[in-house]
């Protein structure tokens, strides 16, 4: 149980372009989604938290208007990296906290993402 | 200082060894202390959880919290190379939004 998916695990775009990482939690519900980037050799930089149904919560630093989240559903959140430069290339791994589990975090399997 | 420090490693033991791995923070509010376990290019996977002080055990993986000293491990017994992973310790406060903050992870390579 507690399965997380990513799609896709891998993409490369042009420079300039959108790009749109979903999330999916297979197996239960999940009233909260974070979305996370991860540089080589660094931990996992929490970019924002989305509650379906409302607006995500942008850590500071990160905008909002380059890292579109919406959480439209209770398994499902997207992220779409619009405008995309070469300094946006990482990895970027999305988890979700079971409905009522105040505490437990599954993450997906990550999305590295390269732009040329 | 950062909340939580975690040295990167990267730690090289031979198989069967006991390894240690720990987290130490500065937060007295953390309650909630995770350890996750990350193969290269993948998502990180939920190992243990423990809320507040004391040990618990799950095969080989034994997680301990000491609130008093404000330090975290992880041990792990008969270590396999299939161990060979990045373990993060993570931490959360009660209350809020239970978001956790990560160690930058410790890489562990055990070797056959």
């Amino acid at each position: 149980g507690a399965v997380v998916s990513q799609h896709p695990s891998w993409v490369i775009c042009k420079s300039g372009t959108s790009v749109k990482i979903e999330c999916r939690s297979l197996d239960f519900q999940a009233t909260t989604m974070f979305w996370y980037r991860q540089f080589p050799k660094q931990s996992l930089m929490l970019m924002a938290t989305s509650n379906e149904g409302s607006k995500a919560t942008y850590e500071q630093g990160v905008e909002k208007d380059k890292f579109l989240i919406n959480h439209a559903s209770l398994t499902l959140s997207t992220l779409t990296v619009t405008s995309a430069h070469p300094e946006d290339s990482s990895f970027y791994i999305c988890s979700a906290r079971q409905t009522g589990k105040t505490y437990e975090q599954y993450f997906g399997p990550g999305t590295r993402l390269t732009v040329t | 200082q950062k909340e939580v420090e975690q040295d990167p490693g990267p730690l090289s033991v031979p198989e069967g060894a006991i390894v240690s791995l720990n987290c130490t923070y500065s937060n007295s509010a953390f309650q909630y202390f995770m350890w996750y376990r990350q193969y290269s290019r993948k998502g990180p996977e939920l190992l243990m959880y423990t809320y507040s002080s004391g040990n618990k055990e799950d095969g080989r993986f034994t997680a301990q919290v000491d609130k008093s000293s404000k330090y975290i491990s992880l041990f792990i017994r008969d270590s396999q190379p299939s161990d060979s992973a990045t373990y993060l310790c993570a931490m959360s406060a009660t209350g809020g939004s239970y978001i956790p903050t990560f160690g930058r992870g410790t890489s562990l390579i055990v070797h056959p």
